[in-house]
């Protein structure tokens, strides 16, 4: 079936680091995708999304392209913040009605 | 405009009951997704509801139910829990487009589920 893979984590970077979180989809279809972000003791929030190849989505100085060729949608940001330590997850639809697949999460940890 | 909401945020129940989740989509979404999140895991897809019907199954057993109300709302039932049913319960919320399902799934805090 349909799988997502993201990188390990955790991450741990110092502020205004850069930051990069592998994630490749095995979906096939052009499907959107999707990064959510956990904070703790909450819920999945929407950080980005892209819906075709060669879209790139933005939010909050996070950015992710999604490359068709390479099945790829890595997260990236150019200086990270202490409140950006939270649970990154990757997720493509799978199938024909929007069910949600998501990788592992990533932890990211920003240290003054 | 309220997002998606959930009830209730925390849960204990001992193995062999039964519980009911609660879930209101944000306004103008008609489709209802359920999600089961283990301790440092991804979420997994239990069902999706639309129209008041179960569009599309997980691999879960059928002691989960659920149920969509005329309003979108939507129930979880699980009964006779076991130890591993403890989790966090993600409900997201999307509205149909076009018949392809492929619009924004935006998800509320969560029920945190404790079987002791």
């Amino acid at each position: 079936g349909d799988s997502v893979t993201q990188m390990e984590g955790p991450v741990t970077l110092s502020e205004e680091a850069f930051l990069t979180i592998n994630c490749t989809y095995t979906a096939t279809g052009y499907p959107s995708l999707f990064w959510y972000v956990q904070y703790p003791g909450e819920g999945l929030q929407l950080l980005l999304k892209a819906t075709k190849a060669d879209d790139k989505g933005s939010n909050k100085g996070f950015e992710a392209t999604y490359r068709k060729e390479t099945t790829s949608f890595h997260l990236e940001k150019g200086s990270v913040q202490v409140s950006d330590s939270a649970v990154y997850f990757c997720a493509s639809p799978s199938g024909g009605y929007n069910k949600l697949i998501f990788g592992a999460g990533t932890r990211l940890a920003v240290h003054p | 405009d309220a997002g998606v909401t959930q009830s209730p945020t925390h849960l204990i129940k001992t193995r062999g009951q039964q519980v009911t989740l609660r879930c209101s989509p944000k306004s103008g979404h008609d489709t209802v997704s359920w999600y089961q999140q283990a301790l440092g895991q991804g979420p997994q897809f239990i069902f999706q509801y639309y129209e008041e019907e179960e569009r599309q199954r997980g691999n879960f057993p059928d002691r989960f139910s659920g149920h969509q109300f005329p309003n979108y709302s939507s129930e979880l039932n699980v009964n006779a829990l076991l130890l591993g049913d403890s989790a966090l319960y993600l409900c997201a919320s999307s509205r149909l487009a076009g018949g392809k399902g492929t619009d924004t799934q935006y998800f509320g805090p969560g029920t945190r589920l404790t079987v002791l």
